[in-house]
């Protein structure tokens, strides 16, 4: 397996709602990442997990709430969102040879 | 610190049209750079990659050749298809393999 899963691929959300994006990887891979990405923008790096542990948070809003259970899986809760954070939710793995993209959740908050 | 400066856009090429995007870096060391392409309404996919100087990346008819004296990683094409319409992020990953940065991304679409 030499790809990274995510799930759901879109979701609608209202701004009271609370729900979860998942991603899934069985490369082995000890780094994981999340990006936000904006219409027609590069990725904008919110969290870095090393080794199931957060090493990077960019001064991402509180709302946003990441988790790692274990080597495999990362999952984003998503609380109490705005409009403005509706874009395209990547996340990514990383070994010694590159960086894997998963093919991202596009969110919507209405 | 290390940055990525790429080609703005958009660029819009006939079909059979040869394509060329510029990107140029700035980093400590020796990075590995990469393309990765956004087809509309998905994610990235890696498109091709170096991990040191001189070497050539090549997918699908795209090359890229990692020139260290120009800090250059321009993507060409020799022949573009409608099908090749979507955006291009040239990116860096440091020499530690820590940090990962992404040039601004250039729209490319090719008309029949």
């Amino acid at each position: 397996d030499t790809e990274v899963t995510q799930t759901p691929k879109h979701l609608v959300m209202g701004m009271t709602n609370k729900k979860s994006l998942k991603c899934e990887q069985h490369m082995g891979h000890r780094a994981m990442y999340w990006y936000k990405q904006k219409a027609k923008k590069p990725p904008e790096l919110m969290f870095v997990y090393s080794y199931e542990k957060l090493s990077i948070n960019e001064s991402v809003p509180s709302r946003f709430s990441p988790e790692c259970p274990n080597s495999s899986l990362l999952n984003l809760h998503l609380h109490a969102l705005q409009p403005e954070d509706s874009a395209l939710y990547l996340c990514a793995s990383r070994s010694e040879y590159g960086y894997t993209f998963g093919s991202g959740t596009r969110l919507t908050v209405v | 610190g290390d940055s990525v400066t790429q080609m703005e856009g958009p660029v819009t090429l006939s079909e059979e049209a040869f394509l060329t995007i510029n990107c140029t870096y700035t980093a400590t060391g020796y990075p590995s750079l990469f393309w990765y392409v956004q087809y509309p309404g998905e994610g990235l996919q890696l498109l091709l990659k170096a991990t040191k100087a001189d070497d050539k990346g090549s997918n699908k008819g795209f090359e890229a050749t990692y020139r260290k004296e120009t800090t250059s990683f321009h993507l060409e094409k020799g022949s573009v298809q409608v099908s090749d319409s979507a955006v291009y992020f040239c990116a860096l990953s440091d020499y530690t393999g820590n940090q990962f940065y992404f040039g601004t991304g250039t729209s490319l679409t090719v008309i029949p």
